[in-house]
């Protein structure tokens, strides 16, 4: 199992542009999460997601962003018209199981750096 | 709202000494705790949660709700300790982990 995979490592997007980025949870794993971490801060819950439904977006700016995580593929996190303050790195966890459970440890993926110029 | 604080951006020891990372909470109901670290070049990894009440690496961690505190500990710290640690919480029926800003440990030789 080759853990939580998060591509691109690193994005470079102009003011304006659209950033999307992609987590695949490990086998076997239906629950992700997303995170946010600002320099100097901790990592920020942005949304929790299972096949094709959002259980919790609290955490996600109400205007331009988005999340997906479809029956087939990965989970995509979309920003549309990114700012400089979109600027962090972004985060991805995979469970197998429901959050509350012994199964809910969360996995780490290596995580996106997006840098806005 | 729940909160964690990990006060200590940064934390020097010497090997053989021993560590303590401290990590407060605050929550008023039973939240789990989590210890979180990350290795250089590595991916964030679970280190250790309360619940499971077990010594990982040599470090134990101890839930204390009095002082809603719940402190990394290990008594003879080792190089390959060295990394940054995350305590985080979460709380029965929410799917949110709070995480600190985290403490970066160096152990040096």
């Amino acid at each position: 199992n080759a853990g939580v995979m998060q591509n691109p490592r690193h994005l470079v997007r102009r003011r304006g542009q659209e950033a999307r980025l992609r987590c695949s949870p490990m086998k076997g794993h239906s629950h992700v999460y997303w995170y946010r971490q600002l320099p100097e801060e901790g990592l920020k819950f942005m949304v929790y997601l299972q096949k094709e439904n959002i259980i919790d977006e609290s955490g996600m700016p109400k205007e331009r962003f988005s999340a997906e995580f479809p029956k087939e593929g990965p989970s995509i996190l979309r920003i549309q018209q990114v700012v400089r303050g979109d600027s962090a790195a972004y985060f991805c966890a995979s469970s197998p199981g429901q959050p509350g459970t012994s199964t809910d440890t969360q996995y780490f993926g290596p995580g996106t750096r997006l840098t806005v110029l | 709202a729940q909160r964690v604080t990990q006060p200590e951006k940064l934390l020097s020891v010497f090997k053989g000494a021993p560590v303590e990372l401290k990590c407060n909470y605050s929550y008023s109901g039973s939240p789990e705790l989590f210890w979180y670290v990350q290795y250089s070049r590595q991916r964030l990894q679970l280190l250790l949660r309360h619940i499971s009440r077990e010594s990982i690496k040599g470090f134990t961690a101890d839930l204390n709700k009095g002082e809603t505190s719940f402190h990394l500990k290990k008594p003879f710290a080792q190089e390959e300790d060295s990394a940054m640690y995350y305590c985080a919480l979460t709380t029965s029926g929410t799917y949110k982990y709070i995480f600190g800003t985290g403490t970066r440990l160096k152990v040096l030789a």
